[in-house]
């Protein structure tokens, strides 16, 4: 069964460090997204990605994001600075053109 | 404001008793809405989803959800809890009209089983 995929499963960085997190999402899929998980909080939507291009962000998303697709199968979410808030478990999830999502293992980021 | 409320953080139940899970949402028209389960370590995995048409669903693991428009709920139900069955619960929903399809969810519940 496809899967959703996800690299690292822990990162560990220091506060100002710039990291990259990666998602291989399900091959025939069209909507990428990124969400993420402060450890006791609710997971909270990041951004949404559809045709090569950001469609939605929440005002988590600042400038410090970035989202790319730089070929035709990884999805990549980029931390230009790290801080020590932005330590969560981060989710890719893609869709096809259905409202069901698929949800990645998550990649534990820890900013020290 | 547009919420998903999980009123209960944390529920333990016997195993094999029933069990249910309360969400209830707030938006202008009704949306999409979902129950996902995560267990330790794990993803999300979808346990059911409502878009329209009968509002009782029925998803994986035995579990089932009742739409309720009139009390915008979407409660979650198993009949007979396995221990198996411990994770934390997440209710999300989708608005209609959002092209992008985010997801919004609640604050979760944690679900133990007692033997």
């Amino acid at each position: 069964e496809p899967e959703v995929t996800q690299t690292p499963s822990h990162q560990v960085t220091q506060m100002g460090q710039e990291v990259i997190l990666r998602c291989v999402p399900i091959s025939n899929h069209l909507y990428f997204y990124w969400y993420r998980q402060i450890l006791g909080q609710k997971v909270e939507f990041l951004v949404s990605f559809y045709n090569n291009e950001i469609s939605e962000k929440s005002e988590i998303f600042d400038d410090q994001f970035s989202v790319e697709r730089p070929d035709g199968s990884n999805f990549t979410l980029k931390i230009r600075s790290t801080k020590l808030e932005d330590s969560a478990m981060y989710f890719c999830a893609s869709k096809a053109n259905t409202n069901e999502q698929f949800f990645g293992p998550g990649t534990r980021l820890t900013v020290l | 404001a547009q919420s998903v409320t999980q009123p209960d953080i944390h529920i333990t139940v016997s195993e094999g008793a029933s069990l249910e899970l309360r969400c209830n949402y707030s938006y202008g028209a009704t949306p999409y809405l979902f129950w996902y389960v995560q267990s330790p370590g794990q993803g999300l995995q979808l346990l059911l989803k409502y878009f329209s048409g009968d509002t009782l669903v029925q998803g994986i693991k035995g579990f089932e959800a009742e739409f309720k428009r009139s009390q915008s709920s979407f409660n979650l139900r198993k009949p007979s809890v396995h221990w198996s069955d411990a994770a934390e619960y997440f209710c999300a929903v989708t608005p209609i009209y959002n092209q992008g399809g985010k997801l919004i969810f609640g604050q979760g519940t944690e679900l133990s089983v007692k033997p």
